[in-house]
């Protein structure tokens, strides 16, 4: 059973650039979309975007000027950039497979950013 | 980007009721569609993909119809643990969008 862990601070100053990691275990990053979701405290759920193991990328055009998703698929790992944060940006960031829905999500790490 | 609306919401039932959740696009996404169940604290779970494919290990109690633009989540005989809230999904288009979400509570 494929299983996703995410990784990275909890806590981003303002203006600063957000970064995850999500660490894939129980089956290889070299097949599949491989996404980043996130629900801020209390709200509902929002697709920042996805990779492909080749790097190809889709990204939310709300979110796109900001955003970068990377793939290391020697270490079985992708990751989320996301630049210029602000308090809005509080939420709690998932990573998921799956290129329609979303079959495995690993648990969630909640990123803070102070007002 | 295609919206995607729930109702109703919040949701009032008992153990052993049976249960209906309603989804609407704002555009035609086939059978493009998922439904995740969500507690507290932990990551959304697929239950339902394209429309009303049971996902492998989900209960059969529950069941997902519908097509272009109106979507149902049906729950049979609720058991405790389905009190949790409720997110449709649509695959047809990117971005892929939400529903805002289906709090079902205990009567």
């Amino acid at each position: 059973q494929v299983q996703l862990q995410e990784s990275g601070p909890g806590l981003v100053k303002p203006s600063e650039t957000l970064s995850l990691t999500c660490t894939v275990s129980g089956g290889s990053i070299s097949t599949f979309y491989w996404n980043w979701i996130r629900q801020a405290p209390g709200k509902g759920l929002e697709w920042i975007g996805h990779i492909y193991y080749n790097g190809n990328t889709n990204y939310n055009p709300s979110l796109k000027s900001r955003v970068t998703i990377s793939v290391d698929t020697s270490k079985n790992q992708f990751s989320l950039k996301l630049g210029s944060v602000t308090a809005a940006d509080t939420a709690v960031y998932y990573c998921a497979r799956g290129w329609a829905e979303f079959y495995f999500w690993g648990q969630g790490t909640l990123v803070t950013v102070p007002s | 980007d295609i919206q995607m609306t729930q109702s109703p919401s919040p949701v009032s039932a008992s153990v052993g009721d049976t249960v209906t959740i309603t989804c609407r696009a704002s555009q035609d996404i086939s059978n493009w569609l998922g439904w995740y169940q969500q507690k507290p604290g932990k990551a959304p779970k697929l239950l339902i993909h394209g429309a009303s494919n049971l996902q492998s290990g989900v209960p059969s109690r529950f069941s997902g119809s519908g097509s272009g633009t109106d979507f149902t989540l049906t729950i049979s005989s609720l058991q405790p643990e389905d009190f949790a809230t409720y997110f449709c999904q649509q695959a047809n288009s990117f971005p892929r969008t939400f529903g805002q979400g289906t709090n079902l509570e205990i009567k």
